[in-house]
């Protein structure tokens, strides 16, 4: 397995349900984050982790719950989610920091959430 | 507030018909403009990143230019396998974090 993946790719969840979204990177990369992509608006960053550590938690709600057990692996936990939160969830790597030098992101493939 | 603006929304061209995709930015002190493509389906793939005004960069048919206000994503002859959304962020000097345009979505026809 090469890059980030996602998942499970599609994911389909009432409101009541609790789920967890999953992200392994292989590129060696110390930071990962969580975007959101909904229809007709920009990427949305979620969270981010550097080193295992959550260095920025953008106004999240609290039904989304992160957890970075090391820097390979990023998962997304989760419950009492409303209709509004469907959308694609994005996984990302990078070597340092955003804007730490030339490093790009390197993104996953998503998860499609549906919220019933 | 730190703000991208994508234009168009969406472009049709022929195959062969070249044109430009527009990023126009308002930032905090630039520390970096990122170009990505994204496919349906699957997440965006990093494409260029621009530092300084001025600055151009190429790949096959795509060349990215750089102004202190804005960048452009030049397609020459483009092929319908360049059909894509195409995303611009900037990084300000202040932020650990991309802002992201809407997305141009290319659609090229044979």
């Amino acid at each position: 397995e090469t890059g980030v993946t996602q998942t499970p790719r599609h994911l389909v969840m009432g409101m009541t349900n609790k789920k967890s979204l999953k992200c392994e990177q292989h590129l060696g990369h110390n930071a990962m984050y969580w975007y959101k992509q909904s229809a007709k608006k920009p990427l949305e960053l979620m969270f981010v982790y550097n080193f295992k550590e959550q260095t920025e938690n953008n106004s999240v709600p609290s039904r989304f719950s992160p957890e970075c057990p090391n820097s390979s692996h990023l998962f997304l936990h989760l419950h009492t989610l409303q209709p509004e939160d469907s959308a694609l969830y994005l996984c990302a790597s990078s070597q340092g920091l955003t804007g730490a030098g030339d490093s790009p992101l390197h993104f996953g493939n998503g998860t499609r959430l549906t919220v019933t | 507030e730190d703000q991208v603006t994508q234009s168009p929304e969406a472009l049709r061209l022929q195959e062969g018909e070249s044109s430009s995709l527009n990023c126009s930015y308002t930032v905090s002190g630039l520390r970096g403009l990122f170009w990505y493509r994204q496919d349906p389906g699957k997440g965006p793939e990093f494409l260029f990143t621009l530092y300084s005004a001025g600055e151009e960069k190429e790949k096959e048919r795509l060349k990215a230019t750089l102004t202190k206000k804005e960048s452009f994503l030049h397609i020459t002859a483009p092929k319908p396998e360049d059909s894509a959304t195409y995303l611009c962020a900037v990084l300000n000097q202040a932020g650990t974090a991309l802002i992201f345009g809407k997305g141009t979505t290319l659609s090229v026809s044979s």
